[in-house]
Parts: structure tokens; C-alpha cells; sequence
């Protein structure tokens, strides 16, 4: 079974401009949930998408976007970009919520470098 | 405030000392304790979930265990391999809680 793909796997953009990172869970796998990873603040919470739904948002400001189409696929958007947002970001896909399985299966991660 | 707190920062063992990483938890209506192992540049990759205090699994050279406030992760004879990030979560509402990690490193 393939695992969770992420692209681009790695970005440089500039500060101002905005960026489109996707994500495509495990197949079966309807919950996705993105993470913002930095050596100062570790693995921080962006924000869980079910059944094209956001269900849970983190404490990151409006900037932070994201969605999931009916494929179950996500994608998420940053705008105006700035020096601090410079992360691996994370995605992880699980089983639909209710089924008693909280396991996470994350991807490799899309490193942003934001100049 | 739900928070997981991991000790040590860093540990450097010799090949083959067993040592033990350290998960403390508070975190409201916990529903269950992941770890996990993420080397450099990758995605953190899933070794346990613990859901009551008492429980155990084990897994290769890994042992994990939960107590009420704190989870281990046991590592026994470790080799360089070994050596990585390991990450613990606690999952309280459907939502995520990690804490900042423990690197390991094994020298041969």
C-alpha cells in the first residue's frame, strides 16, 4: 500500500508571495492533518480536514489555509509569506475519526525555505 | 494547558547501553499515546500507540510503557542505527499534541 505522498518536496520562495502545498493520504485513509515543523517549536498543529472539512485548526493566523477535495487529497496555502514561516511542513493521513484508531502515518514532508 | 514534555534533549549512548527516554503528559481526556521515529530530513515514522495506564508494546530493541502522567520508551542494547528523533503525542479530542523530541545517538 502506497504511503502518504507530499509535493513539491522542497520550495524556495520569497517573502510576500504565497505557496500551494498538496498532500495525497494513504488509500482508505479520509482524515488528513497538516503540521508545521521547526528545530526551535517542534511539530505544531496546522490544522485537520474530514470529509472536506476542517474539524480542528491550530493557533496559526489567517495567512495558514488549507482544504481537502472529495479524492480525500488536501492541499495547503500560505499567503505573504514571511522569513518565520521557513518549516518542514507535514501532512499525515489517519482513519475516518469514530473508528477508534488515532494512528497517524505522516509524509515526507515539504521543506519551505522562505528568502 | 494540554502540554508533553520530553526528556533528555539529547542523549549519546555507546553501542549496547540500554537507556530509557522520558514522556510526561498533561494533557485533558487523553485518548491515547503515540511515539514515533523521525530521522533527519524525513517524516516521523509510527512505532507505538499506548492507550491505558499499564500497557506495553514492544517492538524490536523498543519497549514502550504509560503510566498515568508519563510514558517511556525503553531502549534495550541499542545500535547506531538506532539513532534518530524519537517523538512522543498525546491525542486528546481528535487533536495532537507532540512534544520537542529526544535525540538519540548511538555511537558504535
Amino acid at each position: 500500500k502506497a504511503g502518504v505522498t507530499q509535493t513539491p518536496r522542497y520550495l524556495i520562495k520569497t517573502r510576500g508571495q504565497q505557496v500551494t502545498l498538496s498532500c495525497s493520504p494513504i488509500s482508505g485513509h479520509r482524515s488528513v492533518s497538516w503540521y508545521q515543523q521547526t528545530p526551535g517549536q517542534g511539530l505544531q498543529f496546522l490544522f485537520e480536514y474530514f470529509s472536506e472539512t476542517q474539524r480542528n485548526k491550530g493557533n496559526f493566523p489567517g495567512r495558514f489555509s488549507g482544504r481537502q477535495f472529495s479524492n480525500s487529497r488536501s492541499e495547503m496555502n500560505v499567503s505573504t509569506l514571511e522569513l518565520g514561516d521557513s518549516a518542514l511542513y507535514l501532512c499525515a493521513s489517519s482513519l475516518e475519526p469514530g473508528t477508534g484508531s488515532y494512528e497517524q502515518y505522516f509524509g515526507p514532508g515539504t521543506r519551505l525555505t522562505v528568502t | 494547558e494540554d502540554q508533553v514534555t520530553q526528556s533528555p534533549e539529547a542523549l549519546r549512548l555507546q553501542e549496547g547501553e540500554s537507556s530509557s527516554l522520558n514522556c510526561s503528559y498533561t494533557v485533558s481526556g487523553l485518548r491515547g499515546l503515540f511515539w514515533y521515529r523521525q530521522d533527519p530530513g524525513k517524516g516521523p515514522e509510527f512505532l507505538f500507540t499506548l492507550y491505558s495506564a499499564g500497557e506495553e508494546k514492544e517492538k524490536e530493541r523498543l519497549k514502550a510503557t504509560l503510566t498515568k502522567k508519563e510514558s517511556f520508551l525503553h531502549i534495550t542494547a541499542p545500535k547506531p542505527e538506532d539513532s534518530a528523533t524519537y517523538l512522543c503525542a498525546g491525542v486528546a479530542g481528535n487533536q495532537f499534541y507532540f512534544g520537542t523530541g529526544t535525540s538519540l545517538t548511538v555511537i558504535p
